[in-house]
């Protein structure tokens, strides 16, 4: 049974960095994609990156460019998903997701972290 | 880079069956695939359609995907309703190997 176990709900101040993990339990990344996404609160999802966990080769959606950083570490099966200069708009669920990287197929979703952004 | 465009939300009967578009707003809706996930109130998302009609094993045949190059959209259509699809429904494609989504779709199974 492959699960994508992702850490803890965090409550965190504006301006401040917040760091996501997200671990292949029953599985492995090698050979796939790792993606991030987030929900704001009643929102729908949105693409913030991927990163081939392999290669470890990143990519970022342009809103996101410079404030994120994705990463897979092979040896324990994690990726992270690191996110700095934090304001209430970062209020979110946030989601991790494997993907074929010779197709389109996730076939597996995190169960999501909170990260609420709150003086 | 495009918009996908879907409606806020549908509804039908159990045991009907139910179409959710989704309209590409320029480049070809061919052009790259089209992916569609189910979120369940509280829940993850999951992938109910892949590459426009391909179902991940454990979906069931209820689910199918298709496109409409006259429309430039691409579909979801969900037969036999059940209360259990009651769900909010995102359609998602790229360009390149960067994701955009659909503002998502809630069905209700009145």
């Amino acid at each position: 049974q492959v699960q994508l176990v992702q850490s803890g709900a965090e409550m965190k101040k504006p301006g401040s960095s917040v760091k996501v993990s997200c671990k292949a339990s029953g599985d492995t990344f090698k050979g796939y994609t790792v993606s991030w996404v987030r929900q704001a609160p009643g929102q729908g999802l949105e693409w913030m990156g991927r990163v081939i966990a392999v290669l470890g080769m990143p990519e970022y959606a342009e809103m996101f460019q410079g404030r994120v950083t994705i990463t897979a570490d092979e040896s324990t099966e994690t990726a992270y998903m690191e996110l700095r200069s934090l304001t209430s708009d970062d209020t979110a669920m946030y989601f991790c997701a494997r993907g074929s990287t010779s197709g389109w197929l996730v076939d597996y979703w995190g169960q999501g972290t909170l990260v609420t952004v709150s003086s | 880079n495009f918009l996908l465009t879907q409606p806020h939300s549908v509804s039908e009967s159990p045991g009907k069956t139910l179409t959710i578009p989704c309209t590409r707003s320029s480049g070809n809706i061919d052009s790259s695939f089209v992916q569609w996930y189910q979120q369940r109130p509280g829940g993850s998302p999951t992938t109910v359609i892949y590459e426009y009609h391909q179902r991940p094993s454990g979906v069931p045949d209820r689910f199918s995907g298709s496109i409409d190059s006259s429309s430039n959209s691409a579909s979801l259509t969900i037969s036999g309703l059940r209360t259990e699809d009651e769900a909010d429904y995102y359609c998602q494609s790229s360009y390149g190997s960067h994701w955009v989504f659909g503002g998502g779709t809630k069905v209700t199974v009145l």
